[in-house]
């Protein structure tokens, strides 16, 4: 049982690149959810997704672009990536609506330069 | 939206000695406060949750209080451990309406064991 899988773990990235962070969950949770961390910045949510085909934005969703086309994946992709989306991007599943009991992928740290 | 906020950012204690870590939240109709550890390079991971309905819940040397009528909350840890070094956060669902999900944090607490 690997939980939930994250994809890179490490990527440095120019600025203006585009890139697809991967995230995985064998455990059937239904809620997904998309977080940056940010030094000294606890975790933010970027967007979550409560089922296969429906996806929402969070609390800070600009920059960033997410599909659900099954239980299992959630990947986030950036567009045009800038500086200030520097930050280690945390995936986490739940079986819970409001993101109770989530478990969180190993992470990705993300640099653009 | 809920508001979390979380105090101290950073607590150095004596190994051995009790740690307290506080948070409130703004919106009195959260029914749900769990607290992560992270440690160094590591991911978040759950160490003891609290539901609205009770006022305290224990684990071993952990334990959760939380006043409803004051909206606030906290983490005690007894006879701390160097393996209790790390960042600790609080949390809160993001929108208790139902409207929305996942998790507002708090900025995390680093917490020092000296020994």
């Amino acid at each position: 049982n690997a939980g939930v899988t994250q994809t890179p773990k490490f990527r440095i990235l120019k600025i203006g690149q585009s890139m697809t962070l991967q995230c995985a969950q064998d455990m059937n949770h239904n809620y997904m959810y998309w977080y940056r961390q940010d030094p000294g910045m606890g975790l933010k949510l970027i967007y979550y997704s409560v089922g296969a085909g429906i996806t929402d934005k969070g609390e800070v969703p600009n920059g960033y672009n997410v599909s659900r086309s099954t239980t299992e994946d959630f990947p986030l992709r950036l567009e045009l990536a800038a500086p200030s989306q520097t930050s280690v991007y945390f995936c986490a599943s739940s079986i819970h609506r409001e993101g109770t009991e989530a478990f969180f992928g190993q992470g990705t740290r993300l640099t653009v330069v | 939206g809920e508001n979390v906020e979380q105090h101290p950012s950073t607590l150095s204690v004596q190994e051995g000695d009790s740690a307290v870590i506080k948070c409130t939240y703004s919106d009195s109709a959260s029914n749900y406060f769990p607290w992560y550890k992270q440690e160094l390079g590591k991911r978040p991971q759950l160490i003891i949750d609290i539901r609205s309905n009770v006022g305290e819940k224990k684990d071993q040397r952990i334990a959760v209080t939380l006043n409803k009528t004051a909206k606030h909350f906290s983490l005690h840890i007894t006879e701390t451990q160097p393996e209790d070094s790390a960042v600790y956060f609080c949390a809160a669902p993001r929108d208790s309406g139902g409207g929305a999900d996942g998790l507002t944090f708090g900025k995390g607490t680093h917490l020092i064991i000296q020994p």
